[in-house]
């Protein structure tokens, strides 16, 4: 199974708030687990990414929590701003395979209100 | 070092018209990714290819969707014959041979193409 969940879809929270989003993941054979955040008519921009040997990575007021025996991950906004406003994408793919496709989740449209 | 560079930005063409999309990656990456995106959704890969090579389009529709990167100038996905459903963004990525192994890759900005 190549599917990755995301949830949820939609997540208004307030400004110095903190915003998660979970994602899920059923083939074991993910080793990379990235988070993309798009502004509206932009491309995805890569914004922390996860290998499962550890199980958080912080970057800023970007957390990535990684849980291997659940088979899930999730990201965490610290002290969120309303610059955060944007959708975000978590992904996964697989080190052995070639070319290195990434597996999108569905997205979460993140609202920081001021 | 401009990034990934996809033109057009919108596209739109009747029923039944070709739609040619350009990428042009970034300066010393080989290898080019291309996805699509539909409203509300996430991206699906299509296709995969280095220089004059197609390594993997496992997520080509089988008819109507070509892709290439040839030796000289950018990667070109053909849309043939459009219907609406094919309306979306259609976004590329490049990396480099290191980045290919793992460490996330470099999107445009995408074209966004409406048929109509």
């Amino acid at each position: 199974q190549q599917q990755v969940k995301q949830s949820p879809q939609s997540l208004i929270v307030q400004k110095g708030g903190i915003s998660i989003i979970n994602c899920a993941y059923e083939n074991t054979a993910f080793d990379y687990f990235p988070w993309y955040q798009q502004f509206p008519g932009k491309g995805p921009a890569l914004l922390i990414a996860i290998r499962p040997d550890v199980s958080e990575k912080k970057e800023g007021r970007f957390t990535i929590s990684f849980n291997k025996s659940a088979k899930q991950f999730s990201l965490h906004i610290m002290d969120s701003q309303p610059g955060d406003s944007a959708t975000y994408f978590c992904a996964a793919s697989s080190y052995k395979a070639a070319g290195n496709k990434l597996t999108f989740g569905g997205g979460t449209r993140v609202l920081v209100k001021p | 070092n401009a990034g990934v560079m996809q033109n057009p930005r919108h596209l739109v063409r009747r029923r039944g018209q070709e739609a040619r999309l350009r990428c042009s990656p970034m300066k010393g990456h080989s290898h080019v990714y291309w996805y699509r995106q539909l409203p509300e959704e996430g991206l699906k890969f299509m296709v995969y290819l280095q220089k004059e090579n197609i390594i993997d389009e496992s997520g080509m529709p089988k008819e109507r969707f070509s892709a290439e990167f040839p030796k000289e100038g950018p990667s070109i996905l053909r849309i043939q014959q459009v219907v609406r459903g094919d309306s979306a963004a259609y976004f590329c990525a490049s990396s480099s041979d290191m980045d290919s192994i793992g460490y996330g890759y470099t999107f445009g900005s995408g074209t966004r193409l409406t048929v109509v």
